[in-house]
């Protein structure tokens, strides 16, 4: 199985910039595709997509979220931070079965 | 707007079984892929099973191979997660979900504990 490895907590200022990152134990790329998928999971809520195929935002998501990389490293990047996105941040990749997911990061406010 | 609500969860002794539910409404069910992800008490995510538009493939974890079975009912819009010889491990909340490359769409989940 592909193992997503992501840092457990990151805590950052209101109004800064916060960069996730997600590390691959294979390259999830096939060509110029990248299949790294990134979502939101407030407390008590179930996950939301934010970013798919590593930088292409999805619907209703705000334009502050963006997301980069290819082959093995990932980032997602919140810029600027607000209270909002106090939350815990997965990825996903879905170049091979089974799909499989980071553990995630917890966004906490400094 | 796209709904997707899971029921039947609940309490359970080990080696029994559940049958989860999730009711699609708000888009065409036959034309994606479905699944099922679970998440474990303070844990992180974890695909369970997965089912082509048709039910006529599926896919699933290796801890659940043989135990649980996905299938759907395109008429009806509908998703299950029959689970048989559950158990202390699967306890989880289980979410239904839309399956592309990603996992668009999320229902807001259903808790299976499995206790004496």
């Amino acid at each position: 199985d592909i193992v997503l490895t992501q840092s457990p907590v990151l805590a950052v200022s209101l109004g800064q910039r916060a960069t996730i990152s997600c590390r691959a134990s294979q390259s999830v790329s096939i060509s110029s595709i990248n299949l790294m998928h990134w979502y939101q999971q407030k407390p008590g809520q179930q996950p939301k997509l934010l970013i798919y195929r590593a930088s292409n935002l999805a619907s209703g998501i705000p334009a502050r979220f963006s997301g980069s990389g290819s082959g093995t490293d990932f980032t997602l990047t919140i810029d600027p931070v607000q209270a909002d996105d106090i939350a815990a941040y997965y990825c996903q990749q879905s170049r091979e079965s089974p799909f499989t997911f980071g553990s995630g990061t917890k966004l906490e406010i400094k | 707007e796209v709904q997707l609500v899971e029921s039947g969860g609940g309490l359970v002794q080990p080696g029994r079984s559940l049958k989860l539910s999730c009711a699609a409404s708000g888009f065409t069910f036959s034309d994606y892929y479905m699944a099922w992800v679970r998440q474990a008490p303070t844990k992180g995510l974890e695909w369970v099973a997965s089912i082509s538009y048709d039910g006529g493939s599926t896919y699933y974890r290796d801890s659940v191979k043989g135990r649980f079975t996905i299938s759907r009912d395109n008429a009806k819009s509908s998703l299950y997660l029959q689970m048989d010889s559950l158990r202390s491990e699967d306890t989880a909340t289980y979410y239904c979900t839309t399956l592309g490359d990603w996992f668009a769409y999320w229902g807001q989940g259903t808790l299976v504990t499995v206790s004496s």
